[in-house]
């Protein structure tokens, strides 16, 4: 079963605008991840966050960690038609060597 | 240095039929993992195999095994096929699997079940 859930299901904007996903798990963790998905290809890694961490950067992405809320955001800053796709967050699983997906927020930008 | 590659890409099977379906993971790294995608149940974990030995398995029927030969290659199998069973297939490679290691994951094999 997954992890948890994830906020919104689908989400629909302009070029040009910020996105925001957010992602909730129910068990404690080492380490969170986000993976972007295009149309029902494989994942592509895009950044990890460790548990003693509460933010990171990565180009024009940004990803929060609250552990105490047990909950993650992903900002997509300035998004593009190619931003298209769904983002997946994943933890890795009690037993190790293994990632626990969350649902997925479809994004969708228009030009 | 090449990606993961899965084959075959898509697969067309009956109920009751076996499918196996194969992964090679990037050259070096040791650990491969499989997961199956559906609409409904979204990105399930399968098992991971690490030098050969399977050490970690999802929650899936003993209809569902794999294996990881000592190229690191690793096959799955899927025997006596139910519609259910018709999913998108990711396999996913790292150096040794561990949680704080990007995942690479394959293109995927689409499995359809008539």
């Amino acid at each position: 079963s997954q992890q948890g859930e994830e906020d919104p299901q689908a989400l629909s904007i302009q070029e040009g605008e910020n996105a925001t996903m957010n992602c909730s798990y129910k068990t404690s963790i080492n380490n969170l991840q986000w993976y972007r998905q295009n149309s029902g290809r494989g994942l592509v890694h895009l950044i990890l966050i460790r548990s003693n961490e509460r933010e990171k950067h990565s180009g024009r992405l940004r990803v929060t960690l609250d552990t105490s809320k047990k909950s993650s955001s992903l900002l997509i800053t300035a998004s593009r038609a190619a931003d298209t796709a769904s983002y997946f967050c994943a933890t890795d699983g009690i037993g190790g060597n293994k990632l626990v997906f969350g649902a997925g927020t479809i994004l969708r930008v228009k030009s | 240095k090449a990606g993961v590659t899965q084959t075959p890409r898509y697969l067309i099977k009956t109920r009751g039929q076996q499918v196996t379906l194969s992964c090679s993971p990037i050259s070096g790294h040791r650990s491969v993992s499989w997961y199956q995608q559906t609409p409904g149940q979204g990105l399930q974990f399968l098992f991971e195999y690490f030098s050969e030995t399977q050490r970690n398995k999802g929650n899936f029927p003993g209809r569902f095994s794999g294996r990881q030969f000592s190229n690191s290659r690793s096959e799955m199998n899927v025997s006596t096929l139910e519609l259910g069973d018709s999913a998108l297939y990711l396999c996913a490679s790292s150096w040794t699997g561990q949680g704080y290691e990007t995942q690479y994951f394959g293109p995927g094999t689409r499995l359809l079940v008539l």
